[in-house]
């Protein structure tokens, strides 16, 4: 069965910290790992792929298949990251319940 | 473009009523979905399409139908509505090839009572 663990409801941290949002995950073969991103007043929407390693508004994830893991991370938060994030697991993007950052200025 | 778009966006119901919600895209894509978000649950998948004509089941289909007659539209129908179908429905909408990228709506908040 797929599964995505998202343990944290609510993260806060202050401005220029680094920040990390867990995400674990649950299935049988390769996974395709995303992060999506849902900002105040706007519409949920891709924020990063495992598969394309890239770094996308200073966030990056790494698959970490031996520990199941695909946390996103940030070395400097800002206040325009404030957001709903959620990690999503394979094509038809099974969700992890959500992670609410908000950062303090 | 208009993106996907959805109707209402928002509506009260009565425990047995029927009713749809209407969700369209102007991208030309093949893949489209309903999700609802529930507190402490995140986004699950309802129903899903691959193409006009056809249609499948996602994770907690019970109680919905699903059509698509045309590429544009993906109606998404409550038979006879229960409370614990109050929640908030996202319809998204992707190309085939990259279903990982889905371009969601703005939401349909339902109550049923």
């Amino acid at each position: 069965a797929q599964r995505v663990t998202q343990p944290e409801k609510l993260l806060s941290v202050f401005k220029g910290a680094p920040v990390e949002l867990k995400c674990n995950y649950s299935y049988s073969g390769s996974p395709e790992l995303f992060w999506y991103v849902q900002y105040s007043r706007q519409r949920l929407q891709l924020l990063l792929r495992h598969i394309s390693r890239e770094s996308i508004k200073g966030f990056t994830a790494d698959l970490n298949k031996g520990e199941t893991s695909f946390h996103l991370k940030k070395p400097f938060a800002q206040e325009e990251d404030s957001a709903m994030y959620y990690c999503a697991l394979s094509s038809n993007l099974f969700f992890g319940t959500g992670t609410r950052l908000t950062v303090i200025p | 473009n208009a993106g996907v778009t959805q109707t209402p966006k928002f509506q009260v119901l009565k425990t047995g009523q029927s009713m749809t919600l209407q969700c369209a895209q102007d991208m030309n894509h093949e893949y489209m979905s309903w999700y609802r978000q529930d507190p402490g649950m995140g986004l699950r998948l309802i129903h899903y399409s691959v193409g006009a004509g056809i249609t499948d089941q996602g994770e907690v289909p019970n109680g919905y139908n699903v059509s698509r007659s045309t590429t544009e539209d993906f109606p998404l129908r409550l038979l006879s509505a229960a409370p614990s179908q109050t929640s908030v429905y996202f319809c998204a909408s992707s190309y085939a090839d990259r279903r990982y990228e889905q371009y969601f709506g703005p939401g349909t908040r339902l109550t049923v009572t």
